[in-house]
C-alpha cells in the first residue's frame, strides 16, 4: 500500500531556530514530491521535487529530494512567527490519471 | 497567477439540507479538480478526483451519493453536500490542476468552506 510518512507530527521552536521536517515515501510508480504549507484557510504551494539531489530553494525554506532513501527534508532557517502553520507532503505516482498520497502533515508552532 | 474561487466561504445550516459548494478556476481551464475535508488539527484528506465531463472518482469510504460532484465545465465543479447531518460540519477545500502549466505547480487551492450543519 502506498503511503507517505512525515515527522515529527508536531514541532515548537523558538524564533530564530532552523528546522528540518521529514517526509518518507513509499510509492508504486513515483514521479514527484509537493510540500505545500497550510495556515488558516487553503495550502500554498512550496515546491516540487522530482529529481533527486537537487536542492530547491525559496527564501528561508529549502528543500531536497533522496529518491536512494525514499525521503524528503524541508528546511527553514532563522525561522519566524509567520512560519507557523502545518506543513504536508504529498507524493505524486505515475498513472492514466495522477495518484496522490498525502502524509498527515507537520503541525509547526514557532514562538517568539 | 493562478486563482480557485470557491464559494461559498462559510455555511451555516439546519439538518436535512442539501449545499452545494462551487470551485471555479478563474484564469485557466482545469481539466481536473479535485476536492478535500479536513477535520479541525488534520491533515487533508482527497474526497473525490473530478475530471471534466466524466464521472468523479471516489476515494475509499467516501459515500458517493451522500457527496454529488459535477464537473460540467473546464472551470468549474460543483461539490453538493446532500441532507446533512452534523456529523458533515467540516472544512472542505477545492483544488483544480492548470492542464497547460501542471508540471510547474500542479494543484491550485481554493480558500475552502467551513460547513457547519446545526
Amino acid at each position: 500500500e502506498d503511503k507517505v510518512v512525515q515527522s515529527p507530527l508536531s514541532l515548537v521552536v523558538h524564533e530564530g531556530d532552523t528546522v528540518t521536517l521529514n517526509c518518507s515515501y513509499e510509492v508504486t510508480n513515483f514521479r514527484s514530491l509537493l510540500w505545500y504549507k497550510q495556515e488558516k484557510k487553503a495550502p500554498t504551494f512550496l515546491f516540487m521535487l522530482t529529481s533527486s539531489g537537487i536542492e530547491k530553494k525559496s527564501g528561508r525554506l529549502s528543500s531536497i529530494l533522496d529518491k536512494k532513501e525514499l525521503s524528503s527534508i524541508l528546511n527553514i532557517t532563522a525561522t519566524q512567527t509567520g512560519d507557523s502553520a502545518i506543513y504536508l507532503c504529498w507524493a505524486v505516482a505515475q498513472g492514466g490519471s495522477e495518484k496522490l498520497v498525502f502524509g498527515k502533515g507537520t503541525k509547526l508552532t514557532v514562538n517568539p | 497567477g493562478a486563482v480557485v474561487s470557491q464559494h461559498p466561504s462559510r455555511v451555516i445550516c439546519k439538518s436535512g439540507t442539501s449545499v452545494k459548494i462551487e470551485c471555479r478556476s478563474l484564469d485557466f481551464q482545469a481539466t481536473t479538480m479535485f476536492w478535500y475535508r479536513q477535520f479541525p488539527k488534520q491533515s487533508l484528506m482527497l474526497m473525490a478526483t473530478s475530471n471534466e465531463g466524466s464521472k468523479a472518482t471516489y476515494e475509499q469510504g467516501v459515500e458517493k451519493d451522500k457527496f454529488l460532484i459535477n464537473h460540467a465545465s473546464l472551470t468549474l465543479s460543483t461539490l453538493t453536500v446532500t441532507s446533512a447531518h452534523p456529523e458533515d460540519s467540516s472544512f472542505y477545500i477545492c483544488s483544480a490542476r492548470d492542464r497547460a502549466r501542471y508540471r510547474n505547480q500542479p494543484q491550485h487551492f481554493g480558500d475552502g468552506t467551513r460547513l457547519s450543519i446545526l
